[in-house]
């Protein structure tokens, strides 16, 4: 297998502007993570997904975040209106599925690194 | 809530040396311990795990055993390379409850010198 796809690997944009991240998981994982990692606050869990379906969105910071996983196979973190602080490295990770020391590892992309100038 | 606390880096060796990275954990019930490697502009990678009290996980010469009477969960290698340069997570998942969320520690950042 592939492993977890991201795309973009790097995003530059200017402050306002609309970001979309995107993210294929592993065939056949059933939950799907978004994380943000910082040097200031490591690594942050976003969003996480079981069946397509968002299970715990707490983590996002703003209403200026939405994630969506329009199928199995699919998966976008949107930040509208961008801002200087949201520069970050994105991660999206996989897991077969939540419960269960065999299915419940995750396994990350490569990252997408997010500047806003 | 859950925590996880390692030892903050950088920690420099010179190869061949060995290694232990501490992490000790807060946490309700029986979570499952992960040891995670990050690769400079590379993404997370599962290094080894543990899912039981004294079960000991073991990946390409490294090493952790987890301790419930002590909460921790080190990692060791008895002889580090220039390869194993890299950043460090010791992260949990308790999933005893309704939370399956991936607590993270603040990472190590290892380099090792040839």
């Amino acid at each position: 297998d592939a492993g977890v796809i991201q795309s973009p690997r790097h995003e530059v944009t200017e402050m306002g502007q609309e970001v979309t991240l995107r993210c294929k998981p592993i065939s056949g994982h059933n939950s799907l993570f978004w994380y943000r990692q910082t040097m200031m606050r490591g690594l942050e869990l976003l969003i996480y997904f079981n069946n397509n379906v968002p299970i715990d969105d707490s983590g996002m910071p703003e209403d200026r975040f939405s994630a969506k996983m329009p199928n199995a196979s699919f998966s976008t973190l949107k930040i509208q209106p961008s801002e200087p602080r949201d520069s970050a490295v994105y991660f999206c990770a996989s897991s077969l599925g939540l419960a269960g020391p065999q299915v419940n590892i995750q396994y990350f992309g490569a990252g997408t690194r997010l500047s806003v100038l | 809530g859950d925590s996880v606390t390692q030892m903050e880096g950088p920690v420099t060796l010179s190869e061949e040396a060995f290694l232990t990275i501490n992490c000790t954990y807060t946490a309700t019930g029986y979570p499952s311990l992960f040891w995670y490697v990050q690769y400079p502009g590379e993404g997370l990678q599962l290094l080894l795990k543990a899912t039981k009290a004294d079960d000991k996980g073991s990946n390409k010469g490294f090493e952790a055993t987890y301790r419930k009477e002590t909460t921790s969960f080190h990692l060791e290698k008895g002889s580090v390379q220039v390869s194993d340069s890299a950043v460090y997570f010791c992260a949990l998942i308790n999933s005893g409850g309704s939370n399956y969320k991936l607590t993270f520690g603040k990472g190590t950042l290892l380099t090792v010198n040839p």
